[in-house]
């Protein structure tokens, strides 16, 4: 997982809560970034940050927030969580801009 | 290669036999490339990049492959083994040019192609 850790690796939750999926890595890695995965979709990036406070959206960023308040950790939150947001959440960090990302174990996330 | 849909492209070989795993791109500006592999309920693992500056690159039983009149890369793997089994997908930053020179753009994923090794 070169050092990226998220939590939880499951959850399910109902549609209408609050939802917060945590990311944390040891290499000092300065971009980190947060995917869903979906059948028949390729990796979708949601947010990224390239910096401690400094977080930019991705292709997919409605319905979602991130949050990054110390290097180590990239935090995304589903305001209001829907069905749609039913999906796997992987974090990523690298070094460089869309560089040579390294994944974590992803979350496996239901919707009910 | 790679496409979109719920069917991944399939790839079987036996143990020992070399691998050849495809994926074409379609931004002629597309200035970087990276494969990973990906095993069921894991996380993408990094297996090599490759710059557009350069056509082939070497890893650990490893080999990327990259044609840019055609826009096409591949991965060769190896004495392929059990272990190898999983999906692979490539991706590719597509660079952007404006008045300033080049920025770095997006990052793509394909879908990935499913390979089986068999014992």
């Amino acid at each position: 997982d070169a050092g990226i850790t998220q939590s939880p690796r499951h959850k399910v939750t109902e549609t209408g809560t609050p939802v917060t999926l945590r990311c944390h890595q040891t290499e000092n890695h300065r971009y980190m970034y947060w995917y869903r995965q979906d059948p028949g979709h390729g990796l979708r990036l949601i947010h990224y940050s390239y910096g401690v406070k400094d977080t930019d959206k991705g292709e997919v960023s409605d319905g979602y927030s991130v949050s990054r308040s110390k290097t180590e950790d990239f935090l995304l939150t589903l305001e209001s969580a829907t069905s749609s947001q039913t999906s796997v959440y992987f974090c990523a960090a690298g070094t460089g801009y869309n560089e040579k990302l390294f994944f974590g174990s992803g979350t496996q996330l239901s919707v009910l | 290669g790679e496409s979109v849909g719920l069917h991944l492209p399939t790839l079987s070989v036996q143990e020992g036999d070399n691998s050849i795993i495809n994926c074409a791109y379609s931004n002629s500006a597309s200035d970087y490339f990276i494969w990973y592999k990906q095993e069921s309920g894991k996380g993408p693992q990094f297996i090599i990049d490759i710059r557009s500056n350069m056509d082939k690159r070497q890893g650990q039983r490893v080999t990327v492959l990259l044609n840019k009149t055609v826009k096409h890369l591949s991965l060769q793997i190896a004495a392929t083994q059990p272990g190898d089994s999983a999906v692979y997908f490539c991706a590719e930053r597509r660079g952007t040019s404006n008045a300033g020179g080049t920025s770095y753009g997006k990052l793509t994923f394909g879908q990935g192609t499913i390979l089986t090794v068999h014992p």
